[in-house]
């Protein structure tokens, strides 16, 4: 078993829907949790971090992480066409660093 | 401009033949990393390093070497490439080594070994 999950989807959205985005994880020993954005043909870039539990908002974007159940969201409002990109989770809780293997998002305009 | 950069982008070898990929960061950060990236695994982490000399296995090391003799450059070494190594590669730097979470990565490096 994978210590961290993500369902790769694909996922198709009209514009201006909210995606929905998220994660599970087996190591209770993490304490940050990140979403990376990756569009094609290029590196991953941090779109945001929660450490421990709770909400993070960020423009349209809101980060959720519940340690109990172990497990992180990402919720984009009002989706355009150049949210269409790969989002990895990812998590640590010293060095080393756990990705989710991605879900592909595609908002239709 | 703040960046990592990575060389070469693309990199088509054969087993067995030795090669370097370089990676450079101009932001003086503390922590540098390397991945793997392959179709339905998503990133993997190879070796880290929280400083100079500081290296550290990640979860896919087998096969690659690294080193840290400088705080800006941190190089991939393949020492005798396998086909299971192609891979699409990516170099990371993170500003504290005790928060290794805010990554910036640099923008990939195609493998091929044939």
């Amino acid at each position: 078993q994978k210590e961290v999950e993500q369902d790769p989807g694909p996922l198709s959205v009209p514009e201006g829907a909210i995606v929905s985005l998220n994660c599970t994880y087996s190591n209770s020993a993490f304490q940050y949790f990140m979403w990376y954005r990756q569009y094609s043909r290029k590196g991953p870039e941090l779109l945001m971090y929660t450490y421990s539990s709770g909400n993070k908002e960020d423009g349209r974007f809101t980060a959720q992480v519940d340690k109990s159940s172990k497990y992180i969201s990402l919720f984009i409002r009002d989706s355009q066409p150049s949210d269409s990109a790969t989002y990895l989770c990812a998590m640590t809780g010293d060095y080393k660093l756990s990705f989710g293997a991605g879900t592909t998002v595609t908002v239709r305009a | 401009e703040a960046q990592v950069t990575q060389n070469p982008r693309y990199l088509i070898t054969v087993t067995g033949k030795k090669l370097t990929v370089t990676c450079s960061q101009n932001m003086n950060h503390e922590y540098m990393s390397w991945y793997r990236q392959d179709p339905g695994l998503g990133l993997r982490q190879i070796y880290y390093s929280m400083n100079v000399e500081v290296t550290d296995k990640g979860d896919v090391p087998e096969g690659y070497k690294v080193s840290r003799k400088e705080k800006r450059n941190f190089p991939l070494i393949l020492e005798s490439p396998s086909p299971n190594q192609t891979s699409l590669y990516f170099c990371a730097s993170s500003p504290g080594a005790a928060a290794p979470h805010e990554q910036y990565f640099g923008p990939g490096t195609r493998l091929t070994v044939t």
